[in-house]
This record gives structure tokens, C-alpha cells and sequence, in this order.
């Protein structure tokens, strides 16, 4: 079976632009968590939905927003793109919404802001 | 709030060499879960091991082990007979309970050298 997947592997913006970034979780996870991880820094929270629905959103601006589709892949877009966007953004996926549940991540998206 | 420290930010040893990576934690919460994952430099987190706050028990997996201990808020990870393969950034994460994110440490660099 295909693990979490990411799209686009790498991008490139401007500030000030926007990007969406896309995320397939593993087939039969309901569960999508979105994280930025920062050069040199561990992973942040963004947000989690679970059933097309917010479950938990983390302390990062309205620029940045998220959804979940019937077929439970997900999107994460940023408006009004800053340099300290930069960095790799992480989707994880898991069966249902539980704390105990191993969140399983794709590859990433790496972002950079010129 | 909850918290994760890894005070070591690299280490770097030669094979065969066994390896202690320490993680502390901070939480009020009664229930917790906390995680090791590994990323290699492709950039995908390799989920390692789940612990919950009620099972202090050790455990061994191959080379790897992992002691857990409540009393000091620890839950530290070691590799026995290291191998390049283990080399890699290494993550601890805390989760509590009804919250399925996951807060994580800043992460220790590991660079086994042959």
C-alpha cells in the first residue's frame, strides 16, 4: 500500500504570493495533520481533520488554512507568503482521531520564499 | 502546556559506539503518550515507538531501547552497537489525551561515523 503523499516535492514563491499544498493520506486514514518544521527545528502543529472536519488547529496566523475532502486527502493553503514560510511542511495521516494512534508522514513539501 | 527538550543537539560517534539520546518532557495531564521518530535526510518522520503514561515497562527492540521513567519525566532512547545506518535526526513527541497533535522536541542530530 502507498504510503502518506505529498504534492509538489519542492516550490518555489515570492513573497506575498500564495500556495496550496496537497496531501493523500494512506488509504482507510480518515485522520490528516499538517506540520511546519523549520530548518534545524522540530516539527509545529498546524492542524488536524478528521472526517472532513477541524479538530485541532495550532498557533499560526489566518493566513494559513486547511481542508478535507470526501475522498479524505487534504489541502493546506498560505496567503500572503512571508520569508519565514520557509520550510518543509509535513502531512501525517492515521486511522481515526485518537492521541495514541503513530501519526504516519509523508515525505514533505519544502517551501521557499524568495 | 505541554513540553519536550532534547538538550543534545548533535552527537556523533563512531560505529559500534552505544548511543544514549535523552528526552524530558512537561505535561499536567494524567494521560500522555510519547513517541520516538526518526528522519533521515529524505525528510520523512519514521515513527520508532509509542509509550503511554501508565506502562513505565522498558522495552527492547534489536538494537534499539528505550527507558522510560516517570519519576525524572524522561523517556530516552538508545542504540546499541551503532551502525551509519542510524544516522539520522531523531525526535521525541508528546501527545496528550484529546489532543491528537503532537508537540516535538528539537530534535539530535546522530552522525555515526565507519
Amino acid at each position: 500500500d502507498a504510503g502518506v503523499t505529498q504534492s509538489p516535492t519542492h516550490l518555489i514563491k515570492t513573497r506575498g504570493q500564495h500556495v496550496t499544498l496537497r496531501c493523500s493520506p494512506i488509504s482507510g486514514h480518515k485522520s490528516v495533520s499538517w506540520y511546519q518544521q523549520v530548518l534545524g527545528q522540530g516539527p509545529q502543529f498546524i492542524f488536524q481533520y478528521y472526517e472532513k472536519e477541524e479538530r485541532g488547529r495550532g498557533n499560526f496566523p489566518d493566513r494559513f488554512s486547511a481542508r478535507q475532502f470526501p475522498n479524505y486527502s487534504s489541502e493546506l493553503n498560505v496567503n500572503a507568503l512571508l520569508l519565514g514560510d520557509s520550510a518543509l511542511y509535513l502531512c501525517a495521516s492515521t486511522v481515526t482521531y485518537a492521541e495514541n494512534q503513530p501519526q504516519h508522514f509523508g515525505d514533505g513539501t519544502r517551501l521557499s520564499i524568495l | 502546556a505541554q513540553k519536550v527538550t532534547q538538550a543534545q543537539t548533535e552527537i556523533s560517534v563512531v560505529e559500534k559506539e552505544d548511543v544514549t539520546l535523552d528526552c524530558v518532557y512537561e505535561t499536567r495531564d494524567t494521560t500522555y503518550y510519547l513517541f520516538w521518530y526518526k528522519q533521515p535526510p529524505s525528510g520523512e518522520l519514521v515513527f520508532l515507538i509509542r509509550r503511554n503514561s501508565f506502562d513505565e515497562q522498558n522495552e527492547i527492540s534489536g538494537r534499539y531501547s528505550w527507558n522510560f521513567q516517570k519519576s525524572t519525566s524522561s523517556f530516552n532512547f538508545t542504540i546499541t552497537a551503532s551502525q551509519v545506518v542510524d544516522s539520522a535526526v531523531y525526535f521525541c513527541a508528546l501527545s496528550v489525551a484529546g489532543a491528537q497533535k503532537l508537540v516535538f522536541g528539537q530534535g539530535t542530530r546522530l552522525t555515526i561515523n565507519p
